[in-house]
């Protein structure tokens, strides 16, 4: 079955540098886009970024773009993001989402990982 | 930047039909899809491509999506249905996906 398992986690400052991963299994990982999702505490579901299947093309919210980046790691199965910059409004739990399709056309996210909490104090 | 607004809530009665809205211009040259969080949980996509139902979830489970406006409609609901639903499309004007507030169903 497919799984999707976040880690890295942590409360780190504000300013300072993150990456979380997101090991996935049940599928072929080389074949769907990836994305990041995050949820602030007791609010709505936020969009972060996107990643292709191969990793040629990726997009990202305005409110991180030029901050976090997305990348792949098909050979290990693995989905990163890496937060630079990182402010206390980025304290969320960030869930990685699998795409129904290779490329970005219509981001059907049928599967969803259980989130990992990342606490940026001030 | 494309806006999708949902009510904060809805309430039904077990048994009765609930219906979620999500607004957005022109919404239905888009693609809506519909996931549904319980507390503590993830997200899990209930509806997909405005009305297809992924395996395993009820048949009790519809969509639809017409003009500004895409619904989705809970039939014969049962307490566990009892959680927030959001709608969520692919903006493809700014290459953003995009989240509705997300609408907490009550079951009274």
């Amino acid at each position: 079955q497919v799984q999707l398992v976040e880690s890295g986690g942590g409360v780190v400052q504000s300013g300072t540098s993150l990456r979380i991963s997101c090991a996935a299994s049940g599928f072929t990982f080389g074949s769907y886009a990836l994305h990041w999702v995050r949820q602030a505490p007791g609010k709505g579901l936020e969009w972060v970024a996107v990643i292709s299947y191969d990793g040629s093309s990726s997009y990202y919210a305005d409110s991180v773009k030029g901050r976090f980046t997305v990348s792949r790691d098909n050979s290990k199965s693995t989905l990163y993001l890496q937060m630079n910059s990182l402010r206390p409004e980025d304290t969320a739990l960030f869930y990685c989402a699998r795409d129904t399709d290779a490329t970005v056309t219509n981001a059907a996210l049928d599967y969803w990982g259980q989130g990992t909490l990342v606490t940026v104090s001030s | 930047s494309y806006l999708l607004t949902q009510p904060p809530s809805v309430s039904v009665a077990p048994g009765k039909t609930a219906a979620i809205t999500c607004e957005g211009i022109n919404v239905a040259s888009k693609s809506v899809h519909w996931h549904q969080q319980k507390p503590g949980q993830a997200p899990l996509m209930v509806i997909y491509y405005n009305g297809d139902r992924p395996s395993g979830v009820p048949e009790r489970f519809s969509g639809s999506n017409f003009g500004n406006t895409a619904t989705l409609t809970i039939s014969r609901v049962e307490a566990g249905d009892e959680a927030d639903y959001f709608c969520q499309v692919w903006d493809s004007t700014n290459d953003h996906v995009v989240f509705g507030g997300g609408t907490k169903l009550t079951v009274l």
